[in-house]
């Protein structure tokens, strides 16, 4: 059973644009919602992450959106630069498992010249 | 600071050959995790480790994967007999747990290819 799910599969836009990728989890004792940037090649990367407590975090050009309710929490990339293009995945840990993580499908971001 | 070492970092082996990935965690960290990342997909986790204790390998094939944490240190991954479907990127990531906790740091993988 897949707990959290990841849309789109993939994204292509402008440098400068505002790329989004949403995802959408099931379990509602997950208590901490990372966001990772892989390159080809390498292991995944922390990039930001949010508890539930907040609706939105903010660290640089990356922006995350929480939304307790609908259970469902985006990633905002502003102002968009070619060097973002890798493969971004979502991600969840429930309480005392650590960052024993459930990660999404990803999305594979193309950001263009 | 170096980060999480793993090797080898490529590996190509015939079906029903044992294989074995060998992890360095981050020093002082004491949880290890090994994940699995088939070609498109998100790692999925196979087994995690707190110091030497295996507290959740629920997800780990049995039958044919084994892993050890010697000392709470170094981890290896052990697949005997290997299958076509093992063909993935073996992840290793390390934690240092406490009040808090903080992130999970990766290797760089081993991408494993059963011919």
């Amino acid at each position: 059973q897949q707990q959290v799910k990841q849309s789109p599969q993939s994204l292509i836009v402008q440098k400068g644009g505002i790329p989004i990728i949403n995802c959408a989890y099931e379990n509602t004792a997950f208590d901490y919602f990372p966001w990772y940037q892989q390159f080809p090649g390498k292991g995944p990367a922390l990039l930001i992450a949010i508890r539930p407590d907040v609706s939105e975090k903010k660290e640089g050009r990356f922006t995350i959106s929480f939304n307790k309710s609908a259970k469902q929490f985006s990633l905002h990339i502003m102002d968009s630069q070619p060097g973002d293009s890798a493969t971004y995945f979502c991600a969840a840990s429930t309480p005392g498992s650590a960052r024993q993580l459930t990660f999404g499908s990803g999305t594979q971001l193309t950001v263009l010249p | 600071e170096a980060g999480v070492v793993q090797s080898p970092r490529y590996k190509i082996i015939e079906k029903k050959q044992p294989v074995a990935f060998w992890c360095n965690p981050i020093s002082g960290h004491n949880t290890l995790y090994w994940y699995r990342q088939n070609l498109g997909q998100g790692p999925e986790l196979l087994i995690r480790y707190e110091n030497e204790e295996a507290v959740d390998d629920s997800q780990l094939p049995k039958d044919r994967f084994s892993a050890e944490r010697l000392k709470g240190v170094d981890s290896t991954l052990k697949i005997q007999p290997a299958e076509l479907g093992d063909s993935a990127v073996y992840l290793c990531a390390s934690s240092l747990e406490g009040q808090g906790g903080t992130e999970a740091f990766f290797g760089q993988g081993t991408r494993l290819t059963v011919v």
